[in-house]
Parts: C-alpha cells; structure tokens; sequence
C-alpha cells in the first residue's frame, strides 16, 4: 500500500513478555519516528532515525525498549520484560522532508496491552 | 516543563462559532511549526504548517509568534465535523534532520 503500515494491530501481553511491533514506512521516506501515545495524551517522542541511523533515542523510557532499522526501510520497536505502564498505542511515522516543507505520515498504531 | 504546551480543553463549542487554540514551545531553535489533527482512536494527520507571516487555508488560519515562542490556531464558522484532538507540533533542530514534539494536543467538541 502506499501508506506506512504498523503490524499487529493490536497486541495483548503478559507482564514479563517480550514484544517486537513492526513499522513499514513510506518507500523513499528517510526519516522514520517512533512514538509512544497513552490515552488523552498527545504522542511522546521515542526515537527516530535518518535511513538507518539512529539519530535519537533520548526518548526511549528505559532499557527493555529497543529500536532498529538495519536497511534503512522496515523499522522494529522492541520492548523487554513488558509492564504495565507500557501500555500505549505505539505509533510510526515516516517523514517527507522537502526544504522546509515537513510532513509526518502516521501508522494506524499498534495498541499494546500489558495484563 | 513540557516542551510543547497547549491547553487540553475540551472547547465545546456551537456549529458556526469561532475558536483558538494557543500553544507555547521552550525551545527557541525551533525551526518550523504545524498543526495536526486527530480523530478518536485515529492517526494524526497535518491539518496544516505555520509560516512566519501567519497562513491561511479556508475557515483555519494559523500564526506564529518567534519572539513570545506561540502558536495558534483560528478555526471560524465551525463544522461538526471539525470536532477533534488538535496537536501543536514543533519541529526541534534543522529542517532535514529535526525531531517533531507533539504538545498534549487540545480537544474541541462542536455541538448543534
């Protein structure tokens, strides 16, 4: 498709599981971002990254959060050891820079559940 | 302090009302500006950029202040439709390589 696309969906895990959510940006997008969305806030800044560097991750909350993008394209978050202020909706963004003109294209979301 | 401030509201307002939303931003850097908009259980999506001169895009005009660190949003003759959460976002470094901060967004409620 032509829009980013976040998978899954939705996801339930246990207190103490692992959880790998997965980000296919724009083909030709750059710049990709990861935040994190709890209910009635506005999205949190994570991490983000130019092709597949990883210019910041001041936003990651802890250790057991882990991002990559080894080619530059597909994008995983990783969290470890789950809790359950982990629960979020974890959104993707890929960027469209040109000149000034900057346009965030979002995912739909995964929303995360830690029981 | 948050980088990105807005009011949360709710703003409840009737069809045809105009309303504003403010926000302010703690970096002074900052190099570009934007508003988004979310629907329930959406993604956001721009709604639009904020130039320097101020701008226009039919009943939405946005303004920027660089010297009080303020943006906002003028939305006249308001639509049911127009009922949503709208995020104030700043862009923090250069225009090729910055990070966009979303403020906690300021949720508008437009009644018959």
């Amino acid at each position: 498709g032509a829009g980013v696309s976040q998978s899954p969906r939705y996801k339930v895990a246990k207190r103490g599981q692992d959880v790998a959510l997965r980000c296919d940006p724009i083909s030709g997008h750059v710049s990709l971002f990861w935040y994190q969305q709890a209910l009635g806030q506005g999205p949190e800044f994570l991490t983000y990254f130019q092709n597949e560097a990883q210019l910041d991750k001041s936003g990651l909350p802890s250790d057991r959060f882990f991002a990559e993008r080894p080619e530059g394209s597909v994008s995983t978050l990783k969290i470890q050891r789950t809790q359950q202020e982990d629960s979020a909706v974890y959104l993707c963004a890929s960027l469209r820079r040109e000149g000034p003109n900057t346009e965030a294209f979002f995912g739909q979301g995964t929303r995360l559940t830690v029981v | 302090r948050k980088e990105v401030e807005q009011d949360p509201g709710p703003f409840n307002v009737p069809e045809g009302a105009t309303v504003a939303f403010n926000c302010t931003y703690s970096n002074s850097a900052s190099q570009s500006f934007f508003w988004y908009r979310q629907d329930c259980r959406k993604e956001p999506k721009l709604l639009m950029s904020v130039y320097s001169s101020g701008n226009e895009d039919g009943r939405f005009t946005a303004q920027l202040n660089r010297a009080s660190q303020y943006i906002s949003l003028l939305i006249r003759d308001s639509k049911l439709s127009d009922s949503a959460t709208y995020l104030c976002v700043v862009n923090k470094g250069s225009s090729n390589t910055g990070k966009l901060i979303f403020g906690q967004g300021t949720t508008l409620q437009v009644k018959p």
